[in-house]
């Protein structure tokens, strides 16, 4: 149980383009799911927090204009990087989290974007 | 503010060779402790988790952590170590108020035969 899937797993774009990645819960409601970004050998930085059904929350130094996050059902969350630039590329990974797994999140396997 | 310190970036061990990975946090009150592992190109996946009670905690792997308040740390440990337990390790400590999950900087682990 508690599966958490993302696509695309890579994704590559040109400079100037939008790109949206998905997170879905598959067995399990996700009443929150968080957006983390990881540079190469690094650690993963919480991005923003979104509540199914509300504004996502994001963290300082996030520019939410940019990285849109929509978490329109309690098993689909989406991250779109809009106008999108080299320095953009990173590991993108979701994780989610039930209303009854007390401060436990399960993570995606991570959506790799390459912006040229 | 919460923060969570790993201070080794980099072990490499021997197969069948016990391990020791560190992690110090800061926080005033008792916090929710998680070890992760990943693997390159992949998500992370859940060692094991204090909360509360034993200190000793068992995870998945054959992989125990224990919780020293005293000392404000939760090191993992194995007793063996096998090849394919290379990857890089992460501690994350939470609070009972908020979701956030704050992460060490990570710990790669090379394992050689």
């Amino acid at each position: 149980g508690a599966v958490v899937s993302q696509h695309p797993s890579r994704v590559i774009c040109k400079s100037g383009t939008s790109v949206k990645i998905e997170c879905r819960s598959l067995d399990f409601q996700a009443t929150t799911m968080f957006w983390y970004r990881q540079f190469p050998k690094q650690s993963l930085m919480l991005m923003a927090t979104s509540n199914e059904g509300s504004k996502a929350t994001y963290e300082q130094g996030v520019e939410k204009d940019k990285f849109l996050i929509n978490h329109a059902s309690l098993t689909l969350s989406t991250l779109t990087v809009t106008s999108a630039h080299p320095e953009d590329s990173s590991f993108y990974i979701c994780s989610a989290r039930g209303s009854l797994t007390v401060n436990e999140q399960f993570f995606g396997p991570g959506t790799r974007l390459t912006v040229l | 503010a919460q923060s969570v310190t790993q201070p080794d970036i980099h072990i490499t061990v021997s197969e069948g060779a016990s391990l020791e990975l560190r992690c110090n946090y800061s926080y005033g009150a008792t916090p929710y402790l998680f070890w992760y592992v990943q693997s390159p190109g992949q998500g992370l996946q859940l060692l094991l988790k204090y909360f509360s009670g034993d200190t000793l905690v068992q995870g998945i792997k054959g992989f125990e952590a224990e919780f020293k308040r005293s000392q404000s740390s939760f090191n993992l440990r194995k007793p063996s170590v096998h090849w394919s337990d290379a990857a890089e390790y992460f501690c994350a400590v939470a609070t009972y108020n908020t979701d956030k999950l704050i992460f060490g900087t990570g710990t790669r682990l090379q394992v050689f035969p």
